[in-house]
């Protein structure tokens, strides 16, 4: 199947610092990418979806500011979670979508101390 | 919008007995539904899906139902092993839209 590949797995950072998180489609082109949060024992909240060449769709509640999303390529998405904070500590994931199957990248545990 | 209810949370069954877990969504549009496994720490991965013109699907232990009159969908599975415990996510969309909406998510634990 398509594979997604998404770095770092885990990484943990200073609070006030930002962290970019990669997604790459590594077979196909997508131009459209979903990134999620997960909270421990919750479902997938989709955070923003984002649209290559154009701007991301934030979900209702995510600050853009915050969570910037560039989708520069056909192939990478980047998430970057900017002055971040203890409570921005969480399992990021990303997806694409290759026709109608969602493939997902390995998923990032961001820490903030 | 679409909206997807998942039930249960938790599902705890005896191995070897059989897992159903159930969704219903609110989009009469939507044409699409798979279901993903996701074991802890690791990512979701889609184990079976079904499109509206189709009533049921299987594949060895896993089968799906969808009764669109209802709209609402089903995950059976059959003589449950160990490697069977992981959360389980059902979605919905449409063919022309690429956004995929979730359900909560059940809890699968299967007892030796």
């Amino acid at each position: 199947g398509a594979v997604v590949s998404q770095h770092p797995s885990r990484v943990i950072c200073k609070s006030g610092t930002s962290v970019k998180i990669e997604c790459r489609s590594l077979d196909f082109q997508a131009t459209t990418m979903f990134w999620y949060r997960q909270f421990p024992k919750k479902s997938l909240m989709l955070m923003a979806t984002s649209n290559e060449g154009s701007k991301a769709t934030y979900e209702q509640g995510v600050e853009k500011d915050k969570f910037l999303i560039n989708h520069a390529s056909l192939t990478l998405s980047t998430l970057t979670v900017t002055s971040a904070h203890p409570e921005d500590s969480s399992f990021y994931i990303c997806s694409a979508k290759r026709g109608t199957e969602a493939f997902f990248g390995q998923g990032t545990r961001l820490t903030v101390v | 919008g679409e909206n997807v209810e998942q039930h249960p949370s938790t599902l705890s069954v005896q191995e070897g007995d059989s897992a159903v877990i159930k969704c219903t969504y609110s989009d009469s549009a939507s044409n699409y539904f798979p279901w993903y496994k996701q074991e802890l720490g690791k990512r979701p991965q889609l184990i079976i899906d079904i499109r509206s013109n189709v009533g049921e699907k299987k594949d060895q232990r896993i089968a799906v139902t969808l009764n669109k009159t209802a709209k609402h969908f089903s995950l059976h599975i059959t003589e449950t092993q160990p490697e069977d415990s992981a959360v389980y996510f059902c979605a919905a969309s449409l063919d022309s839209n690429y956004q995929l909406i979730w359900g909560a998510g059940t809890k699968l634990i299967i007892k030796p």
